[in-house]
């Protein structure tokens, strides 16, 4: 069935090193696709999206692109700040029986050092 | 706009009891889903709603889980003979009528802990 992989962490760096968090995904189709993220102590809230190949979604410095070939979303930042510290999840909108329902990932925790 | 709200916010049960979260989605929201989300994981979909219409339910994780939404406005989740297993973050989400390239919007979530 439809599924999503996210790569394990924590992910720890210092201040503005290159952040990359991998996401892959088996779909029937082309999902629109998602990243939250979760700051400590707060709710999950929107990212970045992305609906179709080639699309870019892109807020807060972070980017990440819709890889059709690769079935890849991964989320990057060229230079990562102590606030970036957080749980970012990839949430593709996968098939559900009849539905289409934003399917997470198991996290990946950020650490950034200063 | 107040966002999705979830209460109560947190919840101490002793094995055996039945308990009741509720959510209530942003106003304007038709669609709402509910996760469990447990230490060190992503959420995982229980049910979801369009309007009051139940259209995915496959995924509750037994049959003392059950979720209502009577008039397409709020719902709530109901956990029958709770068990340890049980203990959890609970999250609501809802979002707009409208494509597949919808964002949802997420409750802070109801923490229940079965002792």
């Amino acid at each position: 069935g439809d599924s999503v992989t996210q790569m394990e962490g924590p992910v720890t760096l210092s201040e503005e090193a290159f952040l990359t968090i991998n996401c892959t995904y088996t779909a029937t189709g082309y999902p629109s696709l998602f990243w939250y993220v979760q700051y400590p102590g707060e709710g999950l809230q929107l990212l970045l999206k992305a609906t179709k190949a080639d699309d870019k979604g892109s807020n807060k410095g972070f980017e990440a692109t819709y890889r059709k070939e690769t079935t890849s979303f991964h989320l990057e930042k060229g230079s990562v700040q102590v606030s970036d510290s957080a749980v970012y999840f990839c949430a593709p909108r996968l098939q559900t029986g009849g539905s289409y329902i934003p399917t997470f990932g198991r996290g990946t925790s950020l650490i950034v050092h200063p | 706009d107040t966002g999705v709200s979830q209460n109560p916010r947190h919840k101490i049960t002793k094995r055996g009891q039945n308990v009741t979260f509720r959510c209530d989605p942003i106003s304007e929201h038709n669609r709402l889903y509910w996760y469990r989300q447990t230490l060190g994981q992503g959420p995982e979909f229980l049910t979801y709603f369009q309007n009051e219409a139940q259209l995915e339910k496959s995924r509750l994780l037994s049959d003392r889980f059950s979720a209502e939404r009577p008039k397409g406005s709020f719902s709530t989740l109901e956990i029958q003979r709770t068990e340890q297993g049980d203990s959890a973050m609970y999250l609501c989400a809802s979002s707009r009528q409208g494509g597949l390239d919808t964002e949802a919007f997420f409750g802070q979530g109801t923490r229940l802990t079965v002792v």
